[in-house]
């Protein structure tokens, strides 16, 4: 069956780094985008950006352009996801979720706290 | 960026009735080459990710109840349960894939 296993909670201080990962099963990896997408509490979802695991290229949101890095590594069927300079604002949980149109498979999230 | 609206913001309603949630984006999602709606929706419940009920504005997941219908094209769209259901509570979301993805601001449906 299809899967998305994402990373442990993080707690990280202003101005850190995080870099989350998203391990998939169940499908072929490269036929499918993978979307990372937050969601703060009491929030509408946000996107951050996708990668296209076939070709390791990437589209990222303005709100987040130089500050996010998506990555991925075909040969362990798993992306990442790398946010800079985190901010209390960034407080959220952070989701994978694949798609070709809608996102049909997500992960189970992962909180990231940014306190000081 | 395409901004998506949904109104309203959240309903109560009795088990069994209708539920009508409206969806409105900035611009046209409609791809003409292919005639197709670059729109889902989701339902979220507490503590967990969001769902996939249906994609191309109108075409439902597999596994999805039929009570869930959706509709529209363009720039509007709506969301319906036919016949609500306790299972049914939870917040509904459309998502644009025509550019990126964005989501709007959600539908909390109670009974």
């Amino acid at each position: 069956q299809v899967q998305l296993v994402q990373s442990g909670a993080e707690v990280k201080k202003p101005g850190a780094s995080v870099k989350l990962s998203c391990k998939a099963s169940g499908y072929t990896f490269t036929n499918y985008l993978i979307h990372w997408v937050r969601q703060a509490p009491g929030q509408r979802p946000v996107w951050m950006g996708w990668i296209n695991a076939a070709y390791g290229n990437t589209k990222y949101s303005q709100n987040f352009q130089g500050r996010v890095t998506i990555t991925s590594d075909t040969s362990a069927s798993t992306a990442y996801m790398e946010l800079n300079s985190l901010t209390s604002d960034d407080t959220a949980v952070y989701y994978c979720a694949r798609s070709i149109y809608g996102c049909d498979y997500w992960g189970q999230g992962t909180l990231v706290t940014v306190s000081s | 960026d395409i901004v998506m609206t949904q109104s309203p913001d959240s309903l109560a309603v009795s088990l069994g009735e209708r539920v009508t949630i409206n969806c409105k984006s900035s611009q046209s999602l409609l791809y003409s080459p292919n005639n197709k709606n670059y729109l889902a929706w989701y339902q979220q419940k507490s503590g967990q990710p969001p769902k996939l009920l249906a994609y191309w504005a109108s075409t439902r997941e597999s596994g999805v109840p039929d009570r869930f219908i959706g509709s529209g094209s363009g720039t509007d769209f709506t969301l319906t349960i036919s016949s609500l259901q306790a299972e049914d509570v939870a917040v509904y979301y459309c998502q644009q894939y025509y550019g990126g993805l964005s989501f709007g601001g959600g539908t909390k449906v109670e009974i």
